[in-house]
């Protein structure tokens, strides 16, 4: 089981703004930043967000981000159908002294 | 240009050990920690260890499923850092990855395929 909760799955039509839900505890999101990242299946992942908000290198701005005490969320609007991937938050866990990933949640763009 | 590139992955029984590897160029290694993770097949993503370093001690972190069976090391001379895995269980069996530990990963190279299977 992950030290952080993600639902396994979201969906949105194209042009629909979705948001996905990263949970945690005080020793990991609540103490430290929250990454996020993107994977096609098949494919290596690619960072999306880092230090809660930050959009990576030649992410568009369809796609933010924040935290809020122990919980984090993606957002992506004006959703398009190449936004049909999975998306991981990710964390340090100051108990567990490592990083910690999310379950993933599976993103269909109906 | 930041550049990993994993490798020495393949098949292998369930008890016997493996090195990877990961070769890196484009940024001061030594300068860095590097972590490794993997995806088993059809799950998600899972860090497996870190090394930091040598500035802040060279020490090792593990994700307790590894812990006592797989030793990450690095040889800032040659900017590789390696991931020897004893005890291989089936498990184990996943695309692993390696990257720069900035708190953030990227970019990531393809992985190397490790399959631990009789």
């Amino acid at each position: 089981q992950s030290a952080l909760t993600q639902p396994p799955s979201a969906s949105g039509t194209p042009g629909q703004r979705v948001t996905i839900s990263c949970s945690g505890s005080i020793s990991n999101i609540g103490n430290n930043f929250v990454y996020w990242y993107q994977q096609l299946p098949g494919t290596a992942p690619k960072l999306l967000i880092y230090r809660n908000n930050q959009r990576a290198s030649g992410v568009p701005d369809r796609f933010s981000a924040s935290k809020s005490g122990i919980s984090a969320s993606l957002a992506i609007s004006g959703l398009r159908s190449e936004d049909e991937t999975f998306f991981y938050c990710a964390t340090w866990d100051d108990s567990l002294s490592g990083r910690v990933f999310g379950g993933g949640t599976k993103l269909t763009v109906l | 240009e930041v550049q990993v590139v994993e490798s020495g992955g393949g098949l292998v029984q369930p008890g016997r050990s493996l090195r990877l590897s990961c070769t890196t160029s484009g940024f001061a290694f030594d300068d860095y920690g590097m972590s490794w993770f993997r995806q088993a097949p059809g799950k998600g993503l899972e860090w497996v260890g870190f090394i930091r370093s040598k500035g802040y001690g060279g020490t090792t972190e593990y994700t307790a499923s590894v812990k006592g069976r797989f030793t990450i090391s690095r040889d800032d001379s040659k900017s590789i850092v390696y991931l020897q895995m004893k005890g291989l269980k089936t498990e184990d069996t996943g695309i692993y990855y390696c990257n720069r530990d900035d708190g953030w990963f990227d970019p990531w190279g393809q992985g190397t395929q490790v399959t631990v299977s009789s």
